[in-house]
């Protein structure tokens, strides 16, 4: 089993749609939890750190529930420039970032 | 400011040669880790410098890969004798580590290909 699982998709939806992306993770010890952004050929880009309580930054929305090693993204009212993939990323002690594959998300007009 | 670099951005080698990758980090930044990233595939983790020194090293696939960091800032990624496995982006990421989140921010990568 991964460590931290996606689904790959590729989520294709129309402008203004809201989509949702959950990921699992294995490992109960872990500390902290990312959402990164990849655009095609380019780094991985931190979208926003998950906290227990669930938090927010404008049209993105991400929860944590560590009872069940699950942490989702809410993106609403979705836009051509949000096209990309999304990385669940798990801190393990140690400052070790383990991503998942990737979950591929393609806004079309 | 400036944000982390790395260079070359490509590098082409052959089976069997030396390679050397460097990464510069954002600058105060203290921590620094190497990644690599094959296709369709997320960053998986190599090793991770706290000043000096590598505070876990791991990721390391065999003895064909060491990274040092001797002045506590520059980073350089060393792969001998290369096989063609070994081509992947190699991804640095740096971070003010003050023992809370610990976000990570990522350099462009250098796309190592070996054939």
């Amino acid at each position: 089993r991964k460590e931290v699982e996606q689904d790959p998709g590729p989520f294709n939806v129309p402008e203004g749609a809201t989509v949702a992306f959950n990921c699992t993770y294995s490992n109960s010890a872990s500390q902290s939890f990312f959402w990164y952004r990849q655009d095609c050929r380019k780094e991985p880009k931190l979208l926003m750190s998950v906290y227990s309580s669930g938090n927010e930054d404008g049209r993105f929305t991400a929860q944590l529930n560590r009872a069940s090693q699950y942490i989702s993204l809410l993106i609403r009212d979705s836009k051509l420039s949000d096209s990309a993939t999304y990385l669940c990323v798990v801190m393990e002690y140690g400052n070790k970032l383990v991503f998942g594959a990737g979950t591929i998300l393609r806004v079309k007009s | 400011g400036a944000g982390v670099s790395q260079t070359p951005s490509n590098k082409v080698t052959e089976k069997g040669k030396y390679v050397e990758l460097r990464c510069d980090p954002i600058s105060g930044h203290t921590a620094l880790y190497w990644y690599r990233q094959s296709l369709g595939q997320g960053p998986e983790f190599l090793i991770y410098f706290q000043g000096t020194g590598a505070a876990d090293d791991s990721g390391l696939p065999n003895d064909r890969f060491f990274a040092v960091r001797p002045e506590g800032s520059v980073s350089t990624l060393k792969i001998q004798r290369t096989e063609r496995g070994d081509s992947a982006v190699y991804l640095c990421a740096s971070s003010l580590w003050t023992g809370g989140k610990n976000e990570q921010f990522f350099g462009p990568g250098t796309r190592l290909t070996v054939l």
